[in-house]
């Protein structure tokens, strides 16, 4: 069974910059969400994808904004690049009827 | 205040000591509850998975939960030096609720010497 993947693993970008990090969910699971983690900080949750709708949304402004294909892997959008928007970006995936969400190992963004 | 509070640590012990982690909430709407390891720039890895409260063991793993008291703990038993990582408490009000949102404790750092 293969895990939750996501590209790039780096990324370094600079202030008003857009840049785009996708998510490949594990075998069999339909709903994908993405968190975001500042260094010592736990995940905070970003928004959820099911059946490539957005179903759910944290305390992220609109530039933040993300797609889910039809073969549920996703996509994560962010426009104009802020400083703080330097974090671990983190995919998980679980299936419909579970409550267990199964992270990917993250893309580290630098915001210079 | 935050939802999910965690105390950082570090948590230093010796190789073979019993290990307590602990989170309090304050949302009682929570109903399932989980701990995750993670290790120095990796993604979370799922350990342990409750469903309301009550006790669940896995191995040298054991998950408490108490929401009663609002409070959860994680006890890891012959602690071991690969078990040194972050441990992060989640927690949700369920899906049937509308959408899956895990809340998440800062995390604690334990150091497990040898």
């Amino acid at each position: 069974e293969t895990g939750v993947t996501q590209s790039p693993t780096h990324l370094i970008k600079t202030r008003g910059q857009q840049v785009t990090l996708r998510c490949s969910s594990q075998s069999g699971h339909n709903t994908v969400s993405w968190y975001q983690q500042a260094l010592g900080q736990g995940p905070q949750f970003i928004f959820q994808y099911y059946r490539e709708e957005e179903n759910g949304r944290g305390n992220f402004p609109p530039r933040f904004s993300g797609l889910q294909f039809p073969n549920y892997s996703s996509e994560l959008n962010v426009n104009a690049l802020e400083l703080d928007d330097s974090a671990l970006y983190l995919c998980a995936s679980s299936r419909d009827n579970e409550e267990t969400q199964y992270f990917g190992p993250g893309t580290r963004l630098l915001v210079l | 205040q935050k939802e999910v509070e965690q105390d950082p640590g570090p948590l230093s012990v010796p190789e073979g000591a019993i290990v307590s982690l602990n989170c309090t909430y304050s949302n009682s709407a929570f109903q399932y509850f989980m701990w995750y390891r993670q290790y120095s720039r990796k993604g979370p890895e799922l350990l342990m998975y409750t469903y309301s409260s009550g006790n669940k063991e896995d191995g040298r793993f054991t998950a408490q939960v108490d929401k009663s008291s609002k409070y959860i703990s994680l006890f890891i038993r012959d602690s071991q030096p690969s078990d040194s990582a972050t441990y992060l408490c989640a927690m949700n009000r369920g899906r049937n609720t509308g959408f899956q949102k895990l809340v998440f404790g800062t995390g604690t750092r334990l150091l497990v010497s040898p």
